[in-house]
């Protein structure tokens, strides 16, 4: 079936420096790419989503990357501070008959250190 | 604005009880949603309902109902609890099934013994 995964399952920062996260995904008919943000003990949090005709996206000290010829997708977090750490999810997301079916991936920790 | 509300928020069954996990959201949502998070997994969708009035299976139902009370509730149900639905629930809705942006509540914590 397909699949959305991440490389790395823990990234350790240290503040202050860029955060990259990276993410692969399997299906080339996604109609979107979406970032969520799990601190402990919450629910995911929305941060950002591109769309799948769009190679970049710019937030708010983020940005993510859309690579559809390798089928990869990143997220960078500039400045990275202690309120960043936490479990990031990539979903991909696809029109299904009117309706956005959305596949989350497993997690990626970021440790931001002091 | 609270968003979305799960109740409760921890509990322990025994194999074989029953038990319904509420869900509320004040955002005037058509679409909600129950995921479950198991450790080293991402979410996997248990049942949606794409606006009142329609609930639809996700990728793992079975073992579960669900009951989309009226636009601001949808309720997740387990029949008869096994150890293998030992997971964190999370409900989330968003505003239309073709929106991306989904609100999630804060969990339920299900341990069955």
């Amino acid at each position: 079936g397909e699949s959305v995964g991440l490389h790395l399952p823990t990234l350790s920062v240290q503040e202050g420096d860029n955060s990259i996260i990276n993410c692969a995904y399997s299906n080339s008919a996604s109609d979107y790419f979406i970032w969520y943000k799990q601190e402990s003990g919450k629910g995911p949090q929305f941060i950002i989503d591109i769309r799948s005709n769009m190679d970049k996206r710019q937030g708010q000290r983020v940005t993510v990357l859309l690579n559809k010829t390798v089928k990869h997708l990143s997220l960078q977090i500039a400045a990275t501070q202690p309120g960043d750490s936490a479990v990031y999810f990539c979903a991909e997301s696809l029109n299904s008959g009117g309706y956005q079916k959305v596949t989350f991936g497993t997690g990626t920790k970021l440790q931001v250190i002091p | 604005n609270a968003g979305v509300t799960q109740t409760p928020k921890f509990q322990v069954l025994k194999t074989g009880q029953s038990m319904t996990l509420q869900c509320a959201q004040d955002m005037n949502h058509n679409s909600m949603y129950w995921y479950r998070q198991d450790p080293g997994m991402g979410l996997r969708l248990i049942y949606y309902s794409a606006s009142e009035g329609t609930t639809d299976k996700g990728e793992v139902p079975n073992g579960y109902n669900v009951s989309r009370l009226n636009k601001r509730e949808f309720s997740l149900r387990l029949e008869s609890a096994a150890p293998s639905q030992t997971s964190v629930y999370f409900c989330a809705s968003r505003a239309g099934s073709t929106n991306t942006e989904a609100f999630f509540g804060q969990g339920t914590r299900l341990t069955v013994v």
